[in-house]
């Protein structure tokens, strides 16, 4: 069973905030939500995670719900180097990542 | 530093061999994840070693997929018999597991191809 649901695929321009959003109702108290996102023929690499409180770094920020029943990935700015697809995954205690299928995100110049 | 690195970068093997993928983890990283990535798929979680414990193998699609991680650091990902099926990118990571991060860093992977 799917632990995270993304939207397959979204849209942005250029130089615009985008907004990823993840259902992840069946999370644990003690599950952390990761974003990692992968660049066409490449690995995927750490974005951004958090626990309750919404974190900012330089890459983006994220927003987590008071239920923590969703979360929502913000890129502030999109180039066109952020498209790639983007997973939301959740983390449980004993290390253990649950990917899911990820949005593909272009931006559009 | 030096990254995760994995070998062979590809692989072409015919229907019933067995193949070995070999990832090389980063230097101090205490946990390292196998991932299976078919054409246009997600990943999917194959195996997880963590310290010295037990690892996780829950993810194993079948008893002809092993894997083995020598003193906390190489790890091979054998796979037995091989079926047109397994034909995918094989993905190695590493982390170090202190603080929340756990951030895994990716190797560059090992494209299969089972003809």
């Amino acid at each position: 069973d799917a632990k995270t649901t993304q939207p397959n695929s979204m849209e942005s321009n250029e130089e615009e905030p985008v907004h990823l959003p993840c259902n992840h109702s069946t999370i644990s108290g003690t599950d952390y939500i990761h974003w990692y996102r992968q660049l066409p023929s490449q690995g995927p690499e750490y974005v951004i995670h958090g626990l309750t409180s919404n974190v900012n770094n330089r890459m983006a920020s994220l927003a987590i719900a008071e239920d923590r029943k969703s979360s929502t990935l913000i890129l502030h700015r999109a180039t066109l180097r952020d498209a790639a697809v983007y997973y939301c995954i959740l983390r449980d205690v004993g290390g253990q990542f649950y990917f899911g299928t990820g949005t593909s995100l272009t931006v559009i110049p | 530093g030096a990254g995760v690195s994995q070998s062979p970068s590809n692989k072409v093997t015919e229907k019933g061999k067995d193949v070995e993928l070999r990832c090389d983890p980063i230097s101090g990283h205490t946990a390292l994840y196998w991932y299976r990535q078919s054409l246009g798929q997600g990943l999917e979680f194959l195996i997880y070693f963590q310290g010295n414990s037990a690892p996780d193998k829950s993810g194993l699609p079948s008893d002809r997929f092993s894997a083995e991680r020598t003193g906390g650091s190489v790890s091979t990902l054998t796979i037995q018999r091989t079926q047109q099926e397994d034909s995918a990118v094989y993905l190695c990571a590493s982390s170090f597991r202190g603080g929340t991060s756990y951030e895994q860093y990716f190797g560059p992977g090992t494209r299969l191809t089972v003809t």
